[in-house]
């Protein structure tokens, strides 16, 4: 496709369950981030990959988040032991090289809600 | 720490007139601004930037406006469609943190027909 996908596009869990969240970017684009939004405030960094390696991962709030980009392209987002507080929506965008200035193109995000 | 602040949470404007939108830094490292636009239910979608090595950019009816000494930024929207009606998040980066991006809580613009 044209754009960032994501999916699911909306996910429900119960309070300690183990999710998933996976994005597309646009091809060709070599950064990969994450970001989080909390409702009624701005998106908040998680991770940024360039190419399969993570190059700042020092938004993960702890240990039961992690992300992967294995080849480079995909990205999975999991997240483990899930709480009340994970619930927001979480964006994935890309960009042709992380070193270079230039707008991130987001995707329309995964909205998790922890029962 | 909010590093990157929008004190407005809402702004309402009539169609036709000016909306202005605010923002405030305080990482004297960021050298280069974004607004993005969002809608319910979709992804920000960049609007326009500026690099700090200028004061104004401008594209089509936005302008964005850095004073750097302030550490303050804005964005003039005119003349405000109703279509520009979403929530409007200002965002920084830094040389040294690559291309990502640090943004601020958000303003919704109404414009009213």
């Amino acid at each position: 496709g044209a754009g960032v996908s994501q999916t699911p596009s909306n996910k429900v869990t119960e309070k300690g369950k183990y999710v998933e969240l996976r994005c597309d970017p646009i091809s060709g684009h070599t950064a990969l981030y994450w970001y989080r939004q909390s409702l009624g405030q701005g998106p908040e960094f998680l991770i940024y990959f360039q190419g399969t390696g993570a190059a700042d991962d020092s938004g993960l709030p702890n240990d039961r988040f992690f992300a992967v980009r294995p080849e480079g392209s995909v990205s999975t987002l999991k997240i483990q032991r899930t709480e009340r507080g994970d619930s927001a929506v979480y964006l994935c965008a890309s960009s042709r090289l992380a070193g270079a200035r230039g707008e991130l193109f987001f995707g329309e995000g995964s909205r998790l809600t922890v029962l | 720490d909010q590093q990157v602040k929008q004190n407005s949470p809402s702004l309402s404007v009539q169609e036709g007139r000016i909306s202005i939108l605010n923002c405030d830094y305080t990482n004297s490292m960021f050298d280069y601004f974004l607004w993005y636009k969002k809608y319910p239910a979709e992804g920000p979608t960049f609007l326009i930037s500026i690099s700090s090595i200028k004061d104004k950019n401008e594209d089509g009816r936005f302008t964005v406006f850095l004073n750097k000494s302030a550490k303050h930024l804005s964005l003039h929207i005119v003349p405000s469609q109703p279509g520009d009606s979403a929530v409007y998040f200002c965002a920084a980066s830094g040389k040294a943190a690559g291309n990502k991006l640090t943004f601020g809580g958000g303003t919704r613009v109404l414009v009213k027909p």
